[in-house]
Parts: structure tokens; C-alpha cells; sequence
């Protein structure tokens, strides 16, 4: 399974632009990026997936490069409530043989006012 | 139900005693994951399972945690002889054959004394 990098904080202010980048140097071809949120004291929930290029939903976008050893989540115009904690995983989510979500310490994200 | 349902919320036991966490999965979900989640730390995944699919064990930390799951439904996570470093969270997570967004319980917290 391909193993990910990603930054243990990051502080922020409202309003700005928050970018998390994720490192998966040995990423498979037949993997997905996907990024879930966790609140304290609440189980993590699923933000965004994308596979290569660009992914935007309601939420957040999701920035994959040509060689998808890396993938960046962009929160535009964080506000408070957006402090939590942000993982990145890698695998076949897809319903192939391999099913099971790998979660790392993941980055802890402040807001401040 | 409306979302994944995990009892108890809170559990305290005495070391040596066994526990069970139940997990009630979203109507018509085949994916079923137990996740640890130790104070300050990332998810660890412990046990999935998938449809009718023997379950992928390879988290299982030890022989003395087990999990049993009937058909598509409810899945019962068992400690046995329960040591302290067994205190965590214990999250559940179900999800649609396919995806990878998972929907997590908002997990029990066991304590070990």
C-alpha cells in the first residue's frame, strides 16, 4: 500500500486559503486519493476523491499533478469551524481486492480568528 | 437508521474482563471497517469486512480481539481479557460496495482501569 506524507499542523486564519499537500511517491495505478475530516471527539468524514487533474465539489477542491505523487486539498476561505484534523489516503477504494482505508496521524489544522 | 450507530458510547472495565462494541451499520452498506484511534493519535485500522467475502484480519493486533458480523447487518467487536493499553476509541465505519466514502459511528470510548 502506498504511503503518505502529509504536514502534522497548520495554522490558519478565517478567510484564507488553506492548502494541505499529501506525498504518495508509490502510488499504484489503480489508486485512488481520498481525504477525510475529523473533529474532535466525532469520527472522521469524507471530504473529496479524485484520481488525477483537478476534483472540486461543495467543500473543497482537489489538486492531483501528472505523476500523482502528490495531491493538495484546498479549502478556500477557512472559517473557524474548519479547525480539525485532515487525512489523506491512498488506495483502491474502488471495490477491488483491496477495500480497507489506511489512515495516518493526518494534519491538524487551526484557524484562528 | 439514518447513519452508523456504535454502543456503548462509553465503556469502563477492569483489566482481565472482556468487552463487546457493537456496530449498526447503514441499511444496505457491504463494506463494514473497525478502526482504534488511541488519544492524539491516527486511525488504526483493525479488521473489514465485505459482503459475504472472508474479512481482512490484518489489523487484528492480537488474539484477543475478534469481530463477527451477521450477513450485511450488525457487527460485534470483541476484546478479550482486556489490557490497559486497550483504552482508545473504537470507531466503526460502513460503506456501499465500491466506494470509498465510509460513514463512521461516532465510536466508543473504552477505558481500561
Amino acid at each position: 500500500l502506498a504511503k503518505t506524507t502529509q504536514p502534522i499542523s497548520m495554522d490558519s486564519y478565517e478567510g484564507q486559503e488553506v492548502n494541505i499537500t499529501c506525498s504518495h511517491n508509490n502510488i499504484a495505478t489503480n489508486d485512488y486519493i481520498t481525504w477525510y475530516q475529523q473533529f474532535p471527539s466525532q469520527g472522521p468524514r469524507f471530504i473529496i476523491q479524485g484520481y488525477k487533474t483537478k476534483v472540486t465539489n461543495e467543500v473543497a477542491s482537489l489538486f492531483i499533478p501528472a505523476d500523482r505523487k502528490s495531491s493538495t486539498l484546498s479549502l478556500p476561505r477557512v472559517s473557524l469551524s474548519d479547525t480539525a484534523v485532515y487525512y489523506c489516503l491512498v488506495g483502491d477504494g474502488r471495490g477491488s481486492t483491496l477495500g480497507r482505508l489506511y489512515f495516518g496521524r493526518g494534519t491538524q489544522l487551526t484557524v484562528w480568528p | 437508521g439514518a447513519g452508523v450507530s456504535q454502543s456503548p458510547s462509553n465503556k469502563v472495565t477492569e483489566k482481565g474482563k472482556d468487552v463487546e462494541l457493537r456496530c449498526d451499520p447503514i441499511s444496505g452498506h457491504t463494506a463494514l471497517y473497525w478502526y482504534r484511534q488511541r488519544l492524539g493519535q491516527g486511525l488504526e485500522f483493525l479488521i473489514y469486512f465485505q459482503g459475504n467475502s472472508a474479512p481482512d484480519k490484518s489489523g487484528l493486533p492480537s488474539d484477543r480481539f475478534s469481530a463477527e458480523r451477521t450477513g450485511e447487518s450488525v457487527s460485534t467487536l470483541t476484546i478479550q481479557r482486556t489490557q490497559q493499553e486497550d483504552s482508545a476509541v473504537y470507531l466503526c465505519a460502513s460503506s456501499r460496495t465500491g466506494s470509498a466514502e465510509a460513514f463512521f459511528g461516532q465510536g466508543t470510548r473504552l477505558t481500561v482501569v
